[in-house]
């Protein structure tokens, strides 16, 4: 079975600051990665995913994530934090297998940024 | 409409009541989806249709969890007798396809209280 472990329930920055969110996943086939935001009171939006093409993904809001195979990571970063990136990030792990695109969840790192 | 919509936004139920959850999906999408938000955690997957056929309910946590799809288009969740470890945002999401590269849009979701 898949998994992902994101470390760090809750991240803070300061504006202007590099964004860096962990996610490392578990699973016994190459996986498809997905980052999705979500912010209060909404649903999920996908910022990126990785589909076993390049390994740097760049999504929306200038948030990138690079897949690292020998560190089963697919970190989040983004250079400049800005305070509309306050919210709760959620990294996702789904197997190229049937069943349609059903995402395995990490428990999700809150990102605060401050003046 | 333009996204997923479900309803109702927020629902309280007594322990021991039935509720049913209703999601309206992007027209036309074939895939939906139901995962189960609990607090502080990320979503878990509960059940997917892929038009009205349910190919996966391996998520559901009990019998008392039912869901349908009849005309492969609106679905709804139902939850007989209602317990409290259900208390949770319920997420509905549909995509175009089947496939990893059709994205999932997610609805902002059902929050169930029950006391």
């Amino acid at each position: 079975a898949q998994s992902v472990t994101q470390l760090g329930s809750h991240v803070s920055v300061s504006e202007g600051a590099l964004v860096l969110l962990r996610c490392n996943y578990s699973s016994s086939v190459p996986p498809y990665l997905f980052w999705y935001v979500q912010y209060p009171n909404q649903g999920l939006q996908l910022l990126l995913k990785y589909t076993s093409a390049a390994t740097l993904v760049k999504g929306i809001n200038g948030f990138e994530a690079e897949f690292k195979k020998s560190e089963t990571s697919f970190h989040l970063t983004k250079p400049s934090a800005h305070m509309s990136d306050a919210a709760e990030y959620f990294c996702a792990v789904s197997l190229p297998t049937g069943g349609g695109n059903k995402l395995t969840f990490g428990t999700g790192t809150q990102l605060k940024v401050e003046l | 409409g333009a996204g997923v919509s479900q309803s109702p936004r927020y629902k309280v139920a007594k322990r021991g009541q039935d509720v049913a959850l209703r999601c309206d999906p992007i027209s036309g999408h074939v895939s939906l989806f139901w995962y189960q938000q609990a607090l502080g955690q990320g979503p878990e997957f509960l059940t997917y249709f892929q038009n009205e056929a349910q190919l996966d309910k391996s998520g559901l946590p009990s019998d008392r969890f039912f869901a349908e799809r009849p005309e492969g288009s609106v679905s709804t969740l139902k939850i007989q007798r209602t317990q409290q470890e259900d208390s949770a945002v319920y997420l509905c999401a549909s995509s175009a396809g089947q496939g990893y590269n059709s994205p999932l849009h997610f609805g902002n979701g059902t929050r169930l209280t029950v006391t």
